[in-house]
């Protein structure tokens, strides 16, 4: 069965620094390009970045990008969220998961297949 | 950047009821589109992925449909654990992901 379970969160000052983690289980983890959404209190979500398998190619979007990086040890089987500089707009919960794919012959379709269960960012002071 | 624009917001339907939401994309995206479920205070769960492919595990009362810029789905049947929100999601291969704002299906 795949897992997925998110560590980290918490209550931080507005500037501070926070490293989310996400413990994965249930499938072989280096082979999925992972994910973290996230969502404010009573909104809708927000897609946060992607990794690739091999940790190297790595998308953000743009209210994150230079704050936030995403990485990953296949080793361990965990992906993380290092973020800094946060901000109040970044009180979410945020949701590890794991990449599903379709292959057609002339393109790729990517969805997101697994859910963890989340785990709760608080910017305040 | 593509936008993404869910109607209605929200609605009320019975247990029985055909409901269906529609997603409009600001570009046109091909069938780059997903739908999920998110029930109150649970993860969001794949329903329908590139516009139409209903996942294996999800009965056929949930359905999917469009190309381009105009793209539906369709709960023909609700059921009690479908009262939840609906999210329409496009991916840009992997670079870009943008989810709707969501619509609140409800009693």
């Amino acid at each position: 069965e795949v897992q997925l379970v998110e560590s980290g969160g918490g209550l931080v000052q507005p500037g501070g620094s926070l490293r989310l983690s996400c413990a994965a289980s249930g499938f072989p983890f280096g082979n999925y390009w992972m994910t973290w959404v996230r969502q404010a209190p009573g909104k809708g979500l927000e897609w946060v970045a992607n990794i690739k398998q091999d940790g190297i190619q790595k998308f953000y979007v743009d209210s994150v990008r230079g704050r936030f990086t995403i990485s990953r040890d296949n080793a361990k089987n965990s992906l993380y969220l290092q973020m800094n500089s946060l901000r109040a707009e970044d009180t979410a919960v945020y949701f590890c998961a794991r990449v599903g794919v379709n292959y057609y012959y002339d393109s790729s379709g990517y969805y997101i297949n697994h859910w963890g269960q989340g785990t709760r960012v608080a910017v305040a002071s | 950047d593509i936008q993404l624009t869910q109607s209605p917001s929200s609605l009320s339907a019975s247990v029985g009821d055909r409901v269906t939401i529609t997603c409009q994309a600001s570009q046109e995206i091909r069938n780059y589109l997903n739908w999920y479920r998110q029930r109150p205070g649970k993860a969001p769960e794949i329903l329908i992925s590139d516009a139409s492919n209903l996942e294996t595990e999800f009965p056929s009362r949930f359905s999917g449909g469009g190309s381009g810029t105009h793209f539906t789905f369709t709960i023909s049947g609700l059921q009690p654990e479908d009262f939840a929100t609906y999210y329409c999601q496009h991916y840009d291969n992997v670079r870009l992901w943008t989810f709707g704002q969501g619509t609140k299906v409800e009693v």
